[in-house]
């Protein structure tokens, strides 16, 4: 399954909204359960990825409420609102309906 | 407090080996997948394998199929990466990450602080 992404980089103001895109070429929404096994990742210059979402829209204990994940099927997004300093990152998409599991190529934000 | 910490890199001529290892605490070890994911200089991030809680099932990229092979000892919550016939475009930060749901197929939830592996004469 082929992960994009886009834009490939994003420059938003702080205290506005971010939205990133990422699309599988695959349907990633399994009909048993109606899950879609995606999750999306903040990474930061020199740290391991961070989980921030999974099951396209479930946000991980921690992460502030200004991230929000939506989608389904081939087709997700990633919101940040009310853009903070600390959010520039780069952030990936993933999939892991089926191995091999796969990633985007990654959107980098920054502050304009 | 889920911790994972790799060890194992390093300098390695092309064709040459080397053996990761990734000490894992703080969760309930032989319950849970565990990946290896790499991210080669300035690139982004590629899932290598993973090995499911038991240790019976693997899945590898088409890339390092057949030259790496993934293990775990869960006597010792440590899980392993063999890489073998090493070439350049292996070089990479290689992530231990833990699944998040048992069971498989599953987000990654932890993940280590990484380890450099660089394929070079």
């Amino acid at each position: 399954i082929v992960m994009t992404q886009s834009p490939d980089s994003l420059a938003v103001s702080l205290g506005e909204r971010a939205t990133i895109n990422c699309k599988s070429s695959l349907n990633v929404l399994h009909s048993s359960n109606n899950k879609n096994y995606l999750a999306w990742y903040q990474q930061k210059p020199g740290q391991p990825p961070k989980l921030l979402i999974y099951w396209a829209s479930t946000r991980e204990s921690g992460v502030p409420d200004r991230f929000s994940g939506s989608g389904s099927g081939t087709d997700f997004t990633l919101t940040i609102n009310s853009l903070q300093a600390e959010d520039v990152a780069v952030y990936y998409c993933h999939q892991y309906y089926d191995t091999p599991y796969t990633f985007g190529p990654g959107t980098k934000l920054e502050i304009k | 407090e889920v911790h994972l910490v790799e060890s194992g890199g390093g300098l390695v001529q092309p064709g040459g080996s080397l053996r990761l290892s990734c000490a894992a605490s703080g969760f309930t070890f032989g319950s849970f997948g565990m990946n290896w994911v790499r991210q080669a200089p300035g690139k982004g991030l590629e899932w290598v394998s993973v090995v499911s809680g038991s240790g019976v099932t693997t899945f590898y990229a088409d890339s390092v199929k057949s030259r790496f092979t993934i293990s775990r000892d869960n006597s010792k919550n440590t899980v392993y990466l063999q890489m073998n016939s090493l070439r350049a475009e292996d070089t990479a930060v290689y992530y231990c990450a833990k699944d998040q749901a048992r069971g498989g197929n599953s987000n990654f939830d932890s993940w280590g602080q990484g380890t450099l592996v660089t394929v070079s004469s």
